[in-house]
Protein backbone atom coordinates (compact mmCIF):
# COMPACT_ATOMS: atom_id res chain seq x y z
CA UNK A 1 0.00 0.00 0.00
CA UNK A 2 1.41 3.23 -1.09
CA UNK A 3 1.54 6.56 1.64
CA UNK A 4 2.20 9.53 1.23
CA UNK A 5 3.30 11.71 4.01
CA UNK A 6 4.04 15.63 3.85
CA UNK A 7 6.70 17.26 6.46
CA UNK A 8 8.52 20.55 6.72
CA UNK A 9 7.44 23.64 8.84
CA UNK A 10 3.97 24.80 10.26
CA UNK A 11 5.18 28.70 10.62
CA UNK A 12 6.86 30.63 7.86
CA UNK A 13 7.76 34.34 7.99
CA UNK A 14 6.16 36.65 5.40
CA UNK A 15 8.94 37.02 2.69
CA UNK A 16 10.63 33.99 3.62
CA UNK A 17 10.84 30.67 1.51
CA UNK A 18 7.95 27.46 2.42
CA UNK A 19 9.70 24.22 1.72
CA UNK A 20 7.76 20.85 2.33
CA UNK A 21 8.98 17.22 1.96
CA UNK A 22 6.25 14.41 0.80
CA UNK A 23 8.25 11.13 1.70
CA UNK A 24 6.71 8.42 -0.04
CA UNK A 25 6.77 4.81 1.56
CA UNK A 26 4.93 1.43 0.27
CA UNK A 27 6.38 2.27 -3.74
CA UNK A 28 9.00 3.61 -5.70
CA UNK A 29 8.97 7.61 -7.14
CA UNK A 30 10.14 5.77 -10.53
CA UNK A 31 7.78 6.30 -13.82
CA UNK A 32 4.95 8.18 -11.88
CA UNK A 33 4.39 12.05 -11.68
CA UNK A 34 4.21 13.48 -8.10
CA UNK A 35 2.00 16.53 -7.48
CA UNK A 36 1.42 19.21 -4.63
CA UNK A 37 -1.86 20.41 -3.81
CA UNK A 38 -2.93 23.10 -0.91
CA UNK A 39 -6.20 24.38 0.07
CA UNK A 40 -6.59 27.63 2.61
CA UNK A 41 -9.19 26.77 5.44
CA UNK A 42 -12.69 26.94 4.01
CA UNK A 43 -11.82 27.13 0.55
CA UNK A 44 -11.46 24.95 -2.47
CA UNK A 45 -8.03 22.83 -3.80
CA UNK A 46 -5.45 24.97 -5.83
CA UNK A 47 -2.91 22.61 -8.18
CA UNK A 48 0.35 23.89 -7.60
CA UNK A 49 2.71 21.63 -9.56
CA UNK A 50 3.25 18.45 -10.39
CA UNK A 51 6.90 16.36 -10.78
CA UNK A 52 7.95 13.20 -12.98
CA UNK A 53 10.29 11.31 -11.30
CA UNK A 54 12.99 12.03 -14.02
CA UNK A 55 13.19 15.84 -12.75
CA UNK A 56 10.43 16.60 -15.88
CA UNK A 57 8.00 19.50 -14.32
CA UNK A 58 4.52 21.56 -14.76
CA UNK A 59 3.68 24.62 -12.30
CA UNK A 60 0.82 26.47 -11.87
CA UNK A 61 0.78 29.80 -13.91
CA UNK A 62 -0.45 31.70 -11.27
CA UNK A 63 2.54 31.05 -9.51
CA UNK A 64 4.91 32.24 -11.47
CA UNK A 65 8.10 31.51 -10.94
CA UNK A 66 8.09 31.61 -7.10
CA UNK A 67 7.69 27.46 -7.20
CA UNK A 68 10.46 24.68 -7.15
CA UNK A 69 10.10 21.20 -6.83
CA UNK A 70 12.44 18.87 -6.97
CA UNK A 71 12.93 14.55 -6.38
CA UNK A 72 15.01 12.61 -4.97
CA UNK A 73 14.64 8.78 -6.00
CA UNK A 74 17.58 7.43 -3.73
CA UNK A 75 15.36 9.16 -0.98
CA UNK A 76 11.92 8.49 -1.89
CA UNK A 77 11.02 11.71 -1.79
CA UNK A 78 10.07 14.99 -3.31
CA UNK A 79 10.11 18.33 -2.38
CA UNK A 80 8.43 21.81 -2.52
CA UNK A 81 9.73 25.22 -2.06
CA UNK A 82 7.61 28.57 -2.36
CA UNK A 83 9.38 31.64 -2.45
CA UNK A 84 8.50 35.31 -0.63
CA UNK A 85 5.21 33.87 0.98
CA UNK A 86 2.39 36.20 1.99
CA UNK A 87 -0.41 35.12 4.23
CA UNK A 88 -2.40 34.44 1.36
CA UNK A 89 -0.51 31.06 0.95
CA UNK A 90 -1.18 29.84 4.51
CA UNK A 91 -2.87 26.35 3.34
CA UNK A 92 -2.84 22.82 3.94
CA UNK A 93 -0.45 21.56 1.42
CA UNK A 94 -1.06 18.07 0.37
CA UNK A 95 1.04 15.96 -1.83
CA UNK A 96 -0.36 13.27 -4.37
CA UNK A 97 0.82 10.50 -6.64
CA UNK A 98 -0.43 10.74 -10.30
CA UNK A 99 -0.70 7.52 -11.99
CA UNK A 100 -1.44 6.06 -15.52
CA UNK A 101 -4.24 7.79 -17.18
CA UNK A 102 -3.69 10.66 -15.25
CA UNK A 103 -4.87 9.27 -11.70
CA UNK A 104 -4.63 11.04 -8.76
CA UNK A 105 -4.43 7.73 -6.99
CA UNK A 106 -2.78 8.30 -3.98
CA UNK A 107 -2.28 11.54 -1.03
CA UNK A 108 -1.08 12.38 1.55
CA UNK A 109 -2.69 13.65 5.21
CA UNK A 110 -2.07 16.88 4.48
CA UNK A 111 -0.11 19.39 6.86
CA UNK A 112 -0.92 23.00 7.69
CA UNK A 113 1.40 25.80 6.90
CA UNK A 114 0.71 29.29 8.63
CA UNK A 115 2.35 32.65 7.14
CA UNK A 116 2.64 34.75 9.86
CA UNK A 117 5.32 36.87 11.69
CA UNK B 1 -5.97 29.73 -17.19
CA UNK B 2 -9.15 27.96 -17.27
CA UNK B 3 -12.05 28.28 -14.72
CA UNK B 4 -13.62 25.11 -13.68
CA UNK B 5 -17.02 25.60 -12.23
CA UNK B 6 -19.38 23.44 -10.17
CA UNK B 7 -22.54 24.12 -8.43
CA UNK B 8 -21.92 25.24 -5.30
CA UNK B 9 -24.41 23.21 -3.44
CA UNK B 10 -27.13 20.01 -3.94
CA UNK B 11 -29.97 18.22 -1.42
CA UNK B 12 -30.49 14.56 -2.12
CA UNK B 13 -32.67 12.42 -0.25
CA UNK B 14 -31.30 9.46 1.36
CA UNK B 15 -31.62 6.71 -1.59
CA UNK B 16 -31.88 9.43 -4.15
CA UNK B 17 -30.13 10.57 -7.49
CA UNK B 18 -28.34 13.91 -8.23
CA UNK B 19 -26.04 14.84 -10.84
CA UNK B 20 -23.04 16.91 -10.44
CA UNK B 21 -21.24 18.88 -13.23
CA UNK B 22 -17.81 20.17 -14.11
CA UNK B 23 -17.98 22.66 -16.53
CA UNK B 24 -14.74 24.42 -18.50
CA UNK B 25 -14.38 27.84 -19.56
CA UNK B 26 -12.32 27.13 -22.69
CA UNK B 27 -15.19 25.44 -23.84
CA UNK B 28 -16.33 21.34 -23.82
CA UNK B 29 -15.52 18.73 -21.46
CA UNK B 30 -13.90 16.12 -23.41
CA UNK B 31 -12.49 12.86 -22.28
CA UNK B 32 -9.05 14.54 -23.23
CA UNK B 33 -9.74 16.52 -20.21
CA UNK B 34 -8.99 13.12 -17.98
CA UNK B 35 -11.85 14.18 -15.43
CA UNK B 36 -11.28 13.39 -11.72
CA UNK B 37 -13.94 13.79 -9.38
CA UNK B 38 -12.83 13.68 -5.81
CA UNK B 39 -14.80 13.30 -2.38
CA UNK B 40 -13.15 15.73 0.53
CA UNK B 41 -15.67 15.16 4.04
CA UNK B 42 -14.44 17.64 6.98
CA UNK B 43 -10.73 17.87 8.26
CA UNK B 44 -9.87 15.07 5.70
CA UNK B 45 -7.80 14.63 2.86
CA UNK B 46 -9.70 14.33 -0.52
CA UNK B 47 -10.31 10.81 -1.70
CA UNK B 48 -10.28 10.23 -5.66
CA UNK B 49 -13.85 8.33 -6.73
CA UNK B 50 -13.15 8.98 -10.28
CA UNK B 51 -10.62 9.40 -12.87
CA UNK B 52 -9.98 9.50 -16.71
CA UNK B 53 -13.91 10.28 -16.85
CA UNK B 54 -15.46 6.93 -15.52
CA UNK B 55 -12.82 4.97 -14.29
CA UNK B 56 -13.58 3.59 -10.63
CA UNK B 57 -10.72 2.90 -7.83
CA UNK B 58 -11.15 -0.20 -5.66
CA UNK B 59 -12.79 1.70 -2.93
CA UNK B 60 -15.20 3.60 -4.84
CA UNK B 61 -18.50 2.66 -4.02
CA UNK B 62 -20.86 1.68 -6.82
CA UNK B 63 -23.38 3.45 -6.65
CA UNK B 64 -20.99 6.80 -7.85
CA UNK B 65 -20.43 6.81 -11.57
CA UNK B 66 -18.86 9.32 -14.13
CA UNK B 67 -19.70 10.35 -17.69
CA UNK B 68 -19.67 13.10 -20.21
CA UNK B 69 -22.55 15.05 -20.29
CA UNK B 70 -23.93 17.85 -22.51
CA UNK B 71 -20.35 19.41 -22.63
CA UNK B 72 -19.49 18.94 -19.06
CA UNK B 73 -18.65 16.26 -17.13
CA UNK B 74 -20.88 14.48 -14.57
CA UNK B 75 -20.42 12.50 -11.36
CA UNK B 76 -24.01 10.95 -10.35
CA UNK B 77 -24.96 9.41 -6.85
CA UNK B 78 -27.40 7.12 -7.41
CA UNK B 79 -28.79 6.16 -4.28
CA UNK B 80 -27.43 8.71 -1.57
CA UNK B 81 -26.52 7.44 2.06
CA UNK B 82 -26.04 9.55 4.75
CA UNK B 83 -22.31 8.88 4.50
CA UNK B 84 -21.83 10.86 0.92
CA UNK B 85 -22.20 14.19 2.24
CA UNK B 86 -19.56 15.90 1.60
CA UNK B 87 -17.87 18.45 -0.66
CA UNK B 88 -17.12 16.74 -4.21
CA UNK B 89 -14.39 18.13 -6.09
CA UNK B 90 -13.50 17.97 -10.12
CA UNK B 91 -10.12 18.15 -11.97
CA UNK B 92 -9.43 18.74 -15.35
CA UNK B 93 -6.06 18.12 -17.39
CA UNK B 94 -5.37 21.28 -19.84
CA UNK B 95 -2.21 19.92 -21.41
CA UNK B 96 -0.83 18.59 -18.44
CA UNK B 97 -1.23 20.77 -16.02
CA UNK B 98 -4.46 20.79 -14.11
CA UNK B 99 -7.05 22.98 -12.37
CA UNK B 100 -9.59 21.64 -10.05
CA UNK B 101 -13.46 22.73 -9.96
CA UNK B 102 -15.06 25.27 -7.68
CA UNK B 103 -16.83 22.20 -5.36
CA UNK B 104 -20.01 20.98 -4.60
CA UNK B 105 -21.30 20.13 -1.29
CA UNK B 106 -23.78 18.02 -1.18
CA UNK B 107 -26.31 17.83 1.31
CA UNK B 108 -28.48 14.13 2.07
CA UNK B 109 -31.41 14.93 3.60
Amino acid sequence: QVQLQESGPGLVKPSETLSLTCSVSGGSLSNYYWSWIRQPAGKGLDWLGRIHSSGNTIHNPSLKSRVTMSVDTSKNHFSLKLDSVTAADTAVYYCARVGAGANFDYWGQGTLVTVSS
Amino acid sequence: QAVVTQEPSLTVSPGGTVTLTCDSSTGAVTSGHYPHWFQQKPGQAPRTLIYDTSKKHSWTPARFSGSLLGGKAALTLSGAQPEDEAEYYCLLSYSGAYVFGTGTKITVL
